[in-house]
């Protein structure tokens, strides 16, 4: 029973350099979530993405970040000419259904801890 | 947007002592979520609360939820230090974001 999984677990960019972050959400849940979180802070929604569809981004800074979630693969989360304030871990989440639907928890990744240099 | 306020940031506590967790909202919930967030690690999912007044037990974890359906708490009774960490509670949106409380920090010393 393989939980979420993302990749890499560490990553360290120069500033101008594109980072690209990967979840694939536990088996059968087809609702993938990503969250940033600072250092000593909690957890800021980010984007929200059913398979093929972005349901809703409204915590998505609006240049140089991207999220996708295909057909076949893992979820994607896409950093564009990263800058110092981009250094956090992002987490990726899944669930069954939507909250909403008989609110169900998410299950969250270890993470990707992202550096700037 | 709907924010969910959580005190205090911080606690420190002798291993054995008490210790509790306060979120409040200023809008009617329809439900809250609890997660533990270990040093390093990843958020993990404790509880859900649906009913008004809600109380449930988890070993040494209570959780309540509030008549109002505004408020909620986590109540740890003789504290571990498995304890340690970061206790957040999340208010699930209808678009189907967690919307996260500043979290509590939990130290315990042995």
């Amino acid at each position: 029973n393989a939980g979420v999984m993302q990749n890499p677990r560490h990553l360290v960019r120069r500033r101008g350099q594109e980072a690209r972050l990967r979840c694939s959400p536990m088996k059968g849940h087809s609702h993938v979530y990503w969250y940033r979180q600072l250092p000593e802070e909690g957890l800021k929604f980010m984007v929200y993405l059913q398979k093929e569809n972005i349901i809703d981004e409204s915590g998505m800074p609006k240049e140089r970040f991207s999220a996708e979630f295909p057909k076949e693969g893992p979820s994607i989360l896409r950093i564009q000419q990263v800058v110092r304030g981009d250094s956090a871990a992002y987490f990726c989440a899944s669930s069954l259904t939507r909250p909403g639907q008989g609110a169900q928890p998410q299950h969250f990744g270890d993470g990707t801890r992202l550096s700037i240099l | 947007g709907q924010q969910v306020m959580q005190i205090p940031q911080y606690q420190h506590v002798q291993e054995g002592e008490d210790f509790t967790t306060y979120c409040n909202s200023s809008t009617t919930l329809s439900n809250i979520q609890w997660y533990k967030q270990r040093p390093g690690g990843h958020p993990v999912f404790l509880i859900q609360l649906v009913k008004s007044g809600e109380v449930k037990k988890q070993k040494r974890l209570t959780f309540q939820f509030g008549e109002a359906k505004k408020n909620s708490s986590l109540h740890i009774t003789a504290t571990q230090t498995t304890d340690v960490g970061t206790y957040f509670c999340a208010v699930p949106s209808n678009t189907g974001k967690l919307i996260f409380g500043q979290g509590t920090t939990l130290q315990v010393k042995p």
